[in-house]
């Protein structure tokens, strides 16, 4: 099933910095979701991007979306300690009734 | 705002008991989903229901069964638990189909089988 891979897995940054962080998918997709989870626990929902819209923020995030690279971006802006979490891309195929997640990208910031 | 609730959040069995891991969720959503996540692995779908009794296998359904009888509840039962089914379980549920919405994640039950 289609799988978003995320890059780099592993990043560690200062507080006040910006944090970027990439997934690659195989196939067409008709939305891209990121989501951050805290260490051991559920997922939360970040931003939705769909695949006709190229960039979309939601406070201090902003998402990116090149459908022809098959790849989106997430910036966090002026990171802080709360930051510091797993994030995962998941993709959704048209008429498709389930997401398939990347194995995610840990993020730690530094106070 | 959306609440999804499991059971329990940390669970210890024995190979070969039956498990049930159960989910609820309080917004009327047509979709409930069962995942676990392995460390490297990422999330994967065990099974998901988009509607009162209805189910459909995820990518890794082996081991594992379900139960909808009601609208807001979502359960996930191993059979005969084994080592490999040690886990983090994650419930989830959304309004439509994630081709078009989000899914809202309860807080995860981390099993281990003895």
């Amino acid at each position: 099933s289609q799988q978003g891979e995320e890059d780099p897995q592993a990043l560690s940054i200062q507080e006040g910095e910006n944090a970027t962080m990439n997934c690659s998918y195989k196939t067409s997709i008709n939305n891209l979701q990121w989501y951050r989870q805290n260490s051991g626990r559920g997922l939360v929902h970040l931003i939705l991007i769909r695949s006709n819209e190229r960039e979309k923020h939601s406070g201090r995030l902003r998402v990116t979306l090149d459908t022809s690279k098959k790849s989106s971006s997430l910036l966090i802006t002026a990171s802080r300690a709360a930051d510091t979490a797993s994030y995962f891309c998941a993709t959704a195929l048209y008429g498709n009734n389930r997401l398939a997640f990347g194995k995610g990208n840990q993020v730690v910031v530094i106070p | 705002d959306v609440k999804v609730t499991q059971s329990s959040r940390y669970l210890v069995k024995r190979t070969g008991e039956k498990v049930f891991l159960e989910c609820v969720q309080d917004m009327d959503h047509e979709n409930m989903f069962w995942y676990r996540q392995d460390p490297g692995l990422g999330l994967r779908l065990i099974y998901f229901s988009y509607d009162v009794k209805m189910k459909e296998k995820g990518d890794i359904p082996e081991g594992y069964s379900v139960s909808r009888e009601k609208k807001e509840r979502f359960s996930l039962i191993l059979e005969s638990a084994s080592t490999n089914q040690t886990s983090m379980y994650l419930c989830a549920s959304s309004w439509g189909q994630p081709s078009t919405d989000t899914q809202y994640f309860g807080p995860g039950t981390r099993l281990t089988v003895l």
